[in-house]
């Protein structure tokens, strides 16, 4: 089976900082990768899929890049409202998620 | 606005079988370009894909869970359901059904209802 691997488990940062969640995958994707944030006591919320589409709704400050087996989720200014768990997802195999928490 | 919803016990005693249902509303996922999805989430910890059913009963499940695990759907009722037969407390997690948008470019979970926690406990 595929395994997702993010780095990092943990990152504190500020607002209005640009930040970048790593994922890795064991085997090549084809790129069919997605991104998801999820806010305690919440649902996921696809943000990103494809590796690099944005989904509709979803402000631009995110964004998404890489391919085959190395992904990275950016986003350009973090807002106060970004503050939350980012996992990515390969069909049925999800990253272990990164917590970005407020310095 | 379509929009997914759990129900079902939220206490189910060990070695029981656990049973939830979604129900779909505000739109449709009877096109093959659609399935439904059930995840799952302990306290605390990350996402686990349990499986997936389409309209005509196509299912996959995740390895792992699959001796355990029936899935099935109600067209007439816009329902599918979830069975996770012989559970420990290591099944205790929020349970999630989520409609997985599927193509050439990927499958993708992009609408979610807001989950159910199930406790499994004598």
């Amino acid at each position: 089976d595929i395994q997702m691997t993010q780095s990092p488990s943990t990152l504190s940062a500020s607002v209005g900082d640009r930040v970048s969640i790593t994922c890795r995958a064991s085997q090549t994707t084809s790129n069919k990768l997605a991104w998801y944030q999820q806010k305690p006591g919440k649902a996921p919320k696809l943000l990103i899929y494809k590796a690099s589409n944005l989904e509709s709704g979803v402000p631009s400050r995110f964004s998404g890049s890489g391919s085959e087996t190395e992904f990275t989720l950016t986003i350009s200014s973090l807002q106060p409202d970004d503050f939350a768990t980012y996992y990515c997802q390969h069909l049925g195999t999800f990253g272990q998620g990164t917590k970005v928490e407020i310095k | 606005q379509l929009q997914l919803q759990e129900s079902g016990p939220g206490l189910v005693k060990p070695s029981e079988t656990l049973s939830l249902t979604c129900s779909v509303s505000g739109g449709s996922i009877s096109s093959s370009s659609y399935y439904c999805g059930w995840i799952r989430q302990p306290p605390g910890k990350g996402l686990e894909w349990i499986g997936s059913i389409n309209y005509s009963g196509t299912t996959y499940y995740n390895s792992s869970l699959k001796s355990r695990v029936t899935m099935s759907v109600d067209t007439s009722k816009s329902q599918f359901s979830l069975m996770l037969s012989s559970v420990t407390a290591a099944d205790t997690a929020v349970y999630y059904c989520a409609r997985i948008r599927t193509g050439t470019t990927g499958n993708y979970f992009d609408y979610w209802g807001q989950g159910t926690l199930v406790t499994v406990s004598s």
